[in-house]
């Protein structure tokens, strides 16, 4: 199985502009998660979904959506970008939101914002 | 307040040898932290969970230590490969959260031929 995909690969994007990261899971998990990873930090929540018809906001969730209209798709989108959005972004899901449950992640999306 | 501090930051190590990564953290309640492997341009895998009651586990080459009374893990790699260089990442449980966790910033490791 493909587990998790996101797309695209990478993207160079100019400030201002919007865009939709993907991510679709092909385990049939409930929970699903979006990170963003920065030089010396460790991964920050953005958003996530418990299950399908349900978000909620992350450690970091400003100038981010969500939309969780199944289970296999959760995809991030960014109204109007800013540099301050160039990062590496990672899906993942789990089976559920119980804090011992892995998370399972994709291969990331490589964002630049110019 | 709740931290996940890991070190060192960075490590080198040959082909062979040992080695022993940190991770210290300050949260409470603690219920159990993971170590997570990430290969460079890849998302972070799973290599093992300790829960409040253990105290070693073995996967493989690796094996994870948990002191709660300390509030410390180590990771310890035996007989290191290169397929092993990576950041290596200890996660914790935020307490005050059902769903999201603290991630440390990593170990890079790095094992030379």
């Amino acid at each position: 199985t493909a587990g998790i995909t996101q797309a695209p690969t990478s993207q160079i994007l100019a400030a201002g502009r919007s865009m939709t990261l993907r991510c679709t899971q092909d385990m049939r998990h409930n929970a699903m998660y979006w990170y963003r990873q920065d030089l010396g930090l460790g991964l920050r929540l953005i958003h996530y979904s418990n299950t399908a018809g349900t978000t909620g906001k992350g450690e970091v969730p400003d100038g981010y959506s969500v939309s969780r209209a199944n289970t296999d798709d959760f995809p991030l989108t960014l109204a109007s970008a800013v540099p301050s959005q160039t990062s590496v972004y990672f899906c993942a899901s789990s089976v559920g939101t119980r804090l011992f449950n892995e998370q399972f992640f994709g291969p990331g999306t490589r964002l630049t914002v110019l | 307040k709740n931290q996940v501090e890991q070190s060192p930051q960075s490590l080198i190590i040959l082909e062979g040898k040992n080695c022993t990564l940190q991770c210290n953290y300050t949260v409470s309640p603690f219920s159990n932290l993971r170590w997570y492997k990430q290969d460079t341009g890849r998302g972070p895998v799973s290599l093992t969970i300790m829960t409040f009651s253990e105290n070693t586990k073995s996967n493989g080459r690796y094996t994870a230590t948990l002191d709660a009374d300390t509030k410390q893990s180590s990771l310890h790699i035996t007989a290191s490969q290169l397929s092993d260089s990576a950041s290596y990442i200890c996660v914790v449980p935020r307490p005050d959260s059902n769903y999201q966790l603290i991630w440390g910033a990593g170990t890079k490791l790095i094992i030379k031929p």
